[in-house]
């Protein structure tokens, strides 16, 4: 059975700082994408990628997926309050039909 | 473009009542998936239809959980009887392409939140 690990599973931090979630799995993804979830909403695609060490930048997000293609990260800069959600990642195998998602991480940014 | 629909926005229940929720993809839209997201935990997948065709229901508790997709457009999941532990958001998703392409953008709706007492 293949899992999707979150880290941290919460994370409060204040208005201007930088912080790094991370996605992590003993098993091989051909892609991986990040999702934003909000209170009383689906979840929203912020970026896939498919290759190993593959580097995307969104904005002030940073999403990279490991050289193994077992996981990932999401660094975001100078944090603001619009960056609260519940961040999901998501792994997903050609052929297998399936998307596995993470349990999130939940970010708070205090004003 | 309008987004996923889905109906009702919640549902309060008693446990072994029976429960229905409905969606409207995405117009175009091949590929339907409906998931389950029990709090703190990921969205869970319960079935994919591709056009009215089911391509993976193999987390689907088949005793009490059913679904269709008529026509290839809308779609109904049906909870009967229900149990405490089903209360959950359920929520409903669609994409452009083909079922097996996990690169593909899902847009989901705002889901249900059922809760069962």
């Amino acid at each position: 059975t293949q899992l999707l690990e979150q880290s941290p599973q919460f994370l409060s931090i204040q208005e201007g700082e930088n912080l790094t979630v991370y996605c992590n799995s003993s098993s091989v993804f051909s892609s991986l994408q990040w999702y934003r979830q909000e209170p009383g909403e689906g979840p929203v695609l912020l970026v896939t990628v498919v290759t190993g060490g593959e580097v995307k930048k969104l904005k002030r997000l940073t999403f990279q997926f490991g050289d193994a293609r077992k996981d990932s990260s999401l660094h975001i800069t100078a944090a603001q309050p619009g960056d609260t959600g519940l961040y999901l990642c998501a792994g997903g195998n050609t052929g297998g039909f399936k998307t596995i998602f993470g349990a999130g991480t939940r970010l708070f940014v205090k004003a | 473009e309008a987004g996923v629909a889905q109906s009702p926005r919640y549902k309060i229940i008693e446990k072994r009542q029976s429960v229905a929720f409905w969606c409207n993809p995405i117009s175009g839209h091949a590929t339907l998936y409906w998931y389950q997201q029990i709090l703190g935990q990921g969205p869970k997948l319960l079935i994919q239809f591709q056009n009215n065709g089911v391509v993976d229901d193999s987390q689907l508790p088949k005793d009490r959980f059913s679904a269709e997709r008529l026509k290839g457009v809308d779609s109904t999941l049906k909870i009967q009887p229900a149990k405490l532990e089903d209360s959950a958001v359920y929520l409903c998703a669609s994409s452009q392409g083909l079922a097996g392409r996990p690169t593909d953008t899902q847009y989901f709706g705002p889901g249900t939140r059922l809760t069962v007492l």
